[in-house]
């Protein structure tokens, strides 16, 4: 089975600096898709950023990118030019890309971003 | 508007009480799930469909039951509540393409006494 792994329950950062948060993951299949979700204190969980597993370069998303790792199954996220909007839960999860799927996700423990004024 | 609505968006009940959580879709995706978010396990897949009149047992599934007689609705019963079923639960869907996203609803907050 798939397992997703965020080690930081909590991070902070000031404003306009920037964080990177971590997810690890374990599988042994070689074609899948990893994901970035935020959610606010409102409860929305919206997609922050895609990678596909075949992509050797890495997504970016205007100030959010990931530093993919595939051999060492590593995922990381990392937000510049840090906005008080973008305090939220992180979501790290995985989907297998086969058609056994049927899209499951598999998520992350999950990681609180403080953004300081 | 085109979209996933999920109702109600906070429920308290009792235990031993039987409750129902609504999901209804907009896009006619063939893919629909139900999870749940609890602090410090993320959010864990309860039930999935791939299609009408087809479901499967997701991750944590015991105490739960859930029906798709029609596309664009997945319902989330849980037949005799008790309070570690108090947490909160989303419903997303997407389209059969692997490399679509989920759209997720906004959440019920279940709360069980």
């Amino acid at each position: 089975a798939q397992t997703v792994t965020q080690s930081q329950p909590e991070m902070s950062v000031q404003e306009a600096e920037t964080v990177t948060l971590s997810c690890t993951y374990d599988t042994s299949e070689s074609d899948y898709y990893l994901f970035w979700y935020k959610q606010p204190p409102s409860r929305q969980m919206i997609l922050v950023i895609r990678q596909e597993a075949y992509k050797q370069q890495n997504a970016t998303e205007n100030r959010f990118s990931v530093n993919f790792q595939k051999a060492a199954k590593s995922f990381s996220l990392k937000i510049s030019d840090s906005q008080l909007g973008d305090a939220a839960m992180y979501f790290c999860a995985y989907r297998y890309a086969g058609g056994t799927s049927y899209g499951k996700l598999t998520f992350g423990q999950g990681t609180i971003l403080t953004v300081h004024p | 508007d085109a979209g996933i609505t999920q109702s109600p968006r906070y429920k308290i009940t009792e235990t031993g009480r039987q409750v129902t959580l609504m999901c209804h879709q907009t896009w006619s995706h063939s893919y629909m799930f139900w999870y749940r978010q609890d602090l410090g396990h993320g959010l864990r897949l309860i039930y999935y469909s791939a299609a009408a009149d087809i479901t499967d047992k997701g991750e944590v599934p015991d105490g739960y039951v859930v029906s798709r007689s029609k596309t664009e609705n997945f319902p989330l019963t849980l037949e005799s509540a008790t309070r570690s079923q108090t947490s909160v639960y989303f419903c997303a869907s997407s389209a059969p393409l692997s490399n679509q996203p989920q759209h997720f609803g906004d959440g019920t907050r279940l709360s069980i006494l």
